[in-house]
């Protein structure tokens, strides 16, 4: 049972350059969701998705895309890197609104 | 908006000892989470409190809902070398249950 997979661990970005965090999970979860993790700081929403085909901004959704085409799946999308958003990306899901959520590893993003 | 305050910031303590942390806001939250998160990996989840008053224990870990809602405490007995890392309570948004806001976190060291 794999739970909530996150690809890639790591990676280093130029400043404008774009790319796609991947989000994948495997227990049929309606609610996904995106964070971002600075030092000294909690978790922070970026978007999240109550199923497919619908998503919504979080706390800091700025600079940042997302969608949700099945139900196993919702990437994160940088539109054109910047060094604020150096940080620890985390995905999450959960299967109800009050529930717990099922945190993945995370993916190391740094923006030079 | 909604704040989660975590105090301490950081324990170190000696392998054997109790340990307590806690968890305010001056907003009610209608559920509390307690999650750890170990170096490297995703935050996993420790303990949910649904009701006010509730006390749960898991293991060698407890946590309490307060009665005002505001706030909410997790204890650990017999603290053991693997208890090291970083614990966060996190509650759902008054605005928006699907939404999760977590506190800045508590970091723990444990002497052996």
């Amino acid at each position: 049972n794999a739970g909530v997979t996150q690809t890639p661990k790591f990676q280093v970005l130029k400043t404008g350059q774009s790319m796609t965090l991947q989000c994948a999970q495997d227990m049929n979860h309606e609610y996904m969701s995106w964070y971002r993790q600075d030092p000294g700081m909690g978790l922070r929403l970026i978007h999240y998705s109550v199923g497919a085909g619908i998503t919504d901004q979080g706390e800091v959704p700025n600079g940042y895309n997302v969608s949700r085409s099945t139900t196993e799946d919702f990437p994160l999308r940088l539109l054109s890197a910047a060094p604020s958003q150096t940080s620890v990306y985390f995905c999450a899901s959960s299967y109800n609104r009050l529930a717990e959520a099922f945190f993945g590893q995370g993916t190391r993003l740094t923006v030079v | 908006g909604q704040q989660l305050n975590q105090s301490p910031q950081s324990m170190f303590i000696q392998e054997g000892e109790d340990v307590s942390m806690n968890c305010t806001s001056s907003s009610i939250f209608n559920t509390w989470l307690w999650y750890k998160q170990d170096p490297g990996e995703g935050p996993v989840l420790l303990i949910a409190l649904y009701k006010a008053g509730e006390l749960t224990s898991n293991g060698r870990l407890t946590a309490q809902f307060g009665i005002t809602r505001k706030d909410s405490f997790l204890n650990i007995s017999a603290s053991i070398p693997s208890d090291v890392g970083i614990y966060f309570c996190a509650g759902p948004s008054m605005d928006s249950s699907y939404k999760l806001i977590f506190g800045s976190g508590t970091r723990l060291l444990v002497r052996p």
